[in-house]
């Protein structure tokens, strides 16, 4: 099935750094939403958007829809430990409530 | 709220022999979803669901996966017979109706076939 590319794969930076993620697509989506997992637990919504261009923000955590509608971005600001996990990008169109899934970029963030 | 309810946490099982995962949605909510995450890889749609009927099965195995939502609330996915590449851990979703709510997942069922 199609999933879409995530970068990077993997990330291990300090604590404290600032982090940045990017998703693709070749297909268009009408949502982004951005995940979390932690180890043993079903992934868990961080941040969704709606219309292209739109850059929101929860707390340290900012995304953007990109203007071609098939692209992403997750910025982390001042990560701390618990930020540990994967992040999941996943789109979603009009005509479906299918999320396609990214691939995932593992965070590890040592203090 | 209470959040999507799954069981077993984990399940160890030889090739060939059969399983059932069970999953409770949150209340009220009519879409319910099945997820294949193998371990490395981001989730995959098997079975969507709304009320009872079936929406979209066209990445569910069916020579050897079948799902099933009586009422339009519990969910059951079964695998017989198991083969060795079943190993994954087994998500279950739930949304409200309409499509730009994003889903709310259970903590999931750890599948090993051995």
């Amino acid at each position: 099935g199609q999933q879409l590319n995530q970068s990077p794969q993997s990330m291990f930076i300090q604590e404290g750094e600032d982090v940045s993620m990017n998703c693709t697509s070749s297909s268009i989506f009408n949502t982004w939403l951005w995940y979390k997992q932690e180890p043993g637990e079903g992934p868990v919504l961080l941040i969704a958007l709606y219309k292209a261009g739109e850059l929101t923000s929860n707390g340290r955590l900012t995304a953007q829809f990109g203007i071609t509608r098939k692209d992403s971005f997750l910025n982390i600001s001042a990560s701390i430990p618990s930020d540990v996990g994967i992040y999941f990008c996943a789109g979603q169109t009009y005509n479906t409530d299918k999320l396609i899934f990214g691939t995932g970029t593992r965070l590890q963030v040592f203090p | 709220e209470a959040g999507v309810a799954q069981s077993p946490r984990y399940k160890i099982i030889e090739k060939r022999q059969s399983v059932a995962f069970w999953c409770n949605p949150i209340s009220g909510h009519a879409t319910l979803y099945w997820y294949q995450q193998i371990l490395g890889q981001g989730p995959k749609l098997l079975i969507q669901f709304q009320n009872n009927g079936v929406v979209d099965d066209s990445q569910l195995p069916k020579d050897r996966f079948s799902a099933e939502r009586l009422k339009g609330v519990d969910s059951t996915l079964k695998i017989q017979p198991a083969k060795l590449e079943d190993s994954a851990v087994y998500l279950c979703a739930s949304s409200l109706v309409g499509k730009f709510y994003g889903y709310t997942f259970g903590s999931g069922t750890r599948l090993t076939v051995v």
